[in-house]
């Protein structure tokens, strides 16, 4: 069973349309929920860390969102430029080798934002 | 500033060379991590080190020889590499294990 799933796996956007990205997760002892955004060919861009149900970070166009159970990415207005894959991952106090805590990612949400 | 550095950005190999990967960051950050990626899927923790000791080692093969020299160098030696073990290499670092990861550009491998 994946312990942090992200739906859609694909979405695509007309430039403007505002939209939503979910990641729910079923690990305990959250320890963060962190959001990345990756360019083709890339490495992971950090967009925000949330630790705490209630919690919401803004960052231009985006605002990340979470819950017990999941967390949101909200897309207000986007630009073809906002195209790329979204990638979701926890940490949990239940989920180490070693002694520490690893970092359990999705499988990623590709967005597409046509002009 | 929150900038990983890593060289080379391509890499070709034959499955006789020795090769290897390096990354450097200069934020002071005490966790350094080795990730792999293939196409369309997440990162997948090859290796984690902390302090400049090895942390976590995912039982990745042997072939994959990590090294941190200092607190601000990761090398990944490779030797031997087989096919299947073309990926975006991706490096990151952390100011502690349990604090936000910043990653690299990667290292695009290929093996021939």
């Amino acid at each position: 069973e994946d312990q942090v799933t992200q739906s859609p796996e694909a979405l695509r956007l007309q430039e403007g349309e505002s939209s939503s990205l979910n990641c729910s997760y079923t690990v305990s002892g959250l320890r963060g929920l962190f959001w990345y955004r990756q360019d083709p060919g890339k490495g992971p861009e950090f967009l925000f860390t949330l630790y705490s149900a209630g919690e919401e970070k803004e960052k231009e166009r985006l605002k990340a969102t979470l819950t017990k159970k999941e967390s949101f990415l909200h897309i207000t207005a986007p630009k073809p430029e906002d195209s790329a894959t979204y990638l979701c991952a926890v940490r949990s106090s239940t989920i180490t080798q070693g002694g520490s805590e690893k970092l359990v990612f999705g499988k990623g949400m590709k967005l597409t934002v046509n002009p | 500033d929150t900038e990983v550095t890593q060289t080379p950005k391509h890499l070709v190999m034959g499955m006789t060379n020795k090769k290897s990967l390096k990354c450097e960051q200069h934020m002071g950050h005490r966790a350094m991590y080795w990730y792999k990626q293939k196409a369309k899927k997440p990162p997948e923790l090859m290796f984690v080190y902390s302090y400049e000791k090895l942390s976590i080692n995912e039982s990745v093969p042997s072939r994959f020889s990590p090294e941190c020299p200092n607190s601000s160098l990761l090398n990944l030696h490779l030797h031997a590499l087989q096919p299947e073990d073309s990926a975006l290499y991706l490096c990151a670092s952390s100011q502690a294990l349990r604090e936000t990861q910043y990653f690299g550009p990667g290292t695009r491998l290929l093996v021939l």
